[in-house]
């Protein structure tokens, strides 16, 4: 089974902080996606990549970065927090290749709270 | 751009009665995959079933199937025999079968609940 581990599952930070949630899959993924969701919004992507130092801007790319350094490993960033960003964080991963029906894969998610 | 609509935000179900959710969607394209996705409380995302367009048989997996309409732009999701189980966050989701088109598309949820 595929397994996608966020590193935390809760996490509170104040305004202003830098913040790094951290995502790692064992399936020998190519794409990795961060989403954000809210209540009412359903899930609106930020991020993705599809291979090692790519990124591409998703929806909702502003307050955020991003870093893939490693194929098993994808990072968001909050350069400097607000309490805007105060949500629900989901990592996903998938294989690429030809295309066909390939689900994603999700963590657990990690709830963010700025204050 | 695509756009998906889930447009009940909630709905109730008696336990072992069928429920179906409703979801419509928006593209230009002809060839795409849908997904019907599941949020249980406090637990991680999972694939309940998947559709790909070209293919004129709708999609089943056990308890749930699917009621795919192309020309109407419609992926409705039937749960039979409904367990408490299935209670859930549920969302819909597209994406292009174009190559390189990786990302998938969300609607905004619709929280099912199912009454003992």
């Amino acid at each position: 089974d595929v397994k996608v581990t966020q590193s935390s599952r809760y996490l509170v930070k104040r305004t202003g902080e830098k913040v790094f949630l951290e995502c790692v899959q064992d399936m020998d993924h190519e794409n990795m996606f961060w989403y954000r969701q809210d209540p009412g919004l359903g899930l609106r992507l930020i991020y993705f990549s599809y291979d090692v130092k790519m990124k591409e801007k998703g929806d909702i790319p502003e307050g955020y970065s991003v870093s893939r350094e490693k194929k098993e490993r994808f990072s968001l960033i909050l350069e400097s927090a607000s309490t805007n960003q105060t949500s629900m964080y989901l990592c996903a991963s998938t294989s690429q290749g030809a295309a066909n029906i390939r689900p994603l894969h999700f963590g657990n998610g990690t709830r963010l709270t700025v204050t | 751009a695509q756009t998906v609509t889930q447009s009940q935000p909630e709905m109730s179900v008696q336990e072992a009665e069928t429920v179906t959710l409703s979801c419509t969607y928006d593209t230009s394209e002809s060839d795409y995959y849908l997904f019907w996705y599941k949020q249980p409380p406090s637990r991680q995302m999972i694939l309940v079933i998947r559709q790909e367009a070209y293919k004129q048989q709708n999609a089943t997996e056990n308890r749930f199937s699917v009621n795919f309409q192309k020309a109407a732009k419609s992926f409705s999701l039937k749960i039979s025999d409904s367990q408490l189980g299935d209670a859930a966050m549920y969302f819909c989701a597209y994406r292009s079968a174009k190559g390189g088109s990786e990302k998938l598309v969300f609607g905004k949820g619709m929280k099912l609940t199912v009454n003992p």
